[in-house]
């Protein structure tokens, strides 16, 4: 069965700081990518995604992905972090023929020191 | 345009009763699926419709069902409330399967 392991729950930085959230999947073959975003009583927000091609992937507000398949890794970036950025964070798999079947990692909740 | 809305927002009921949650999902969309999020479970795959079709279901009793209308819109009904239920159901859209997916706000159930 498929999991997505996202083994740090909670990260703290300071503004302005590198961030790196990470995210490791156990799947039958190479799965749909993602990484989304939730802000306190809100839904959740795609921040990229990753089908095949090029293992960067740039998305919004400036984060991106490597994908690295020897790894079974997936993890999310951005250089410099800013307050706003502070929310939950998911990573997620989905079926390889597509649908929207996803399965979720446990979070990685993101405070941001002033 | 306009996002993906559910009804109600928050929801209190108590153990035995049913709920039934309504998405309403963004115009265009075809594909709507649900998913249940909890603090010790996380996010589960609840459903996924596709043109009143259901195309897949998680692993849920069969006291959680839903359906899709012709306009798209989906409904999730949770029969014989348990404890456990309470969480925030989450629906989400898309144009087509394999398509990003849109978010709603969620509704909270309490159940008492």
């Amino acid at each position: 069965a498929q999991s997505v392991t996202q083994p740090d729950i909670h990260i703290t930085v300071s503004e302005g700081a590198s961030l790196e959230l990470r995210c490791n999947y156990s799947y039958g073959a190479t799965p749909y990518l993602f990484w989304y975003v939730q802000s306190p009583g809100q839904g959740l927000q795609l921040l990229l995604k990753y089908f095949s091609g090029d293992t960067l992937v740039q998305g919004i507000k400036g984060f991106e992905a490597e994908f690295k398949r020897s790894q079974s890794s997936f993890n999310l970036r951005k250089p410099s972090v800013h307050w706003s950025d502070a929310a939950e964070y998911f990573c997620a798999v989905g079926p390889p023929r597509g649908g929207n079947m996803l399965t979720f990692g446990g979070g990685t909740r993101l405070m941001v020191k002033p | 345009k306009a996002g993906v809305t559910q009804t109600p927002r928050y929801l209190i009921k108590t153990r035995g009763q049913q709920v039934t949650l309504s998405c309403s999902p963004i115009s265009g969309h075809r594909s709507v699926s649900w998913y249940q999020q909890t603090p010790g479970q996380g996010l589960q795959f609840l459903f996924e419709y596709f043109s009143e079709t259901q195309r897949n279901k998680g692993n849920f009793p069969g006291r959680f069902s839903g359906r899709q209308f012709s306009n798209s819109r989906s409904e999730m009904n949770v029969s014989t409330l348990e404890l456990g239920d309470s969480a925030l159901y989450l629906c989400a859209s898309s144009v087509d399967l394999n398509e990003k997916l849109f978010f709603g706000s969620g509704t909270q159930l309490s159940v008492l």
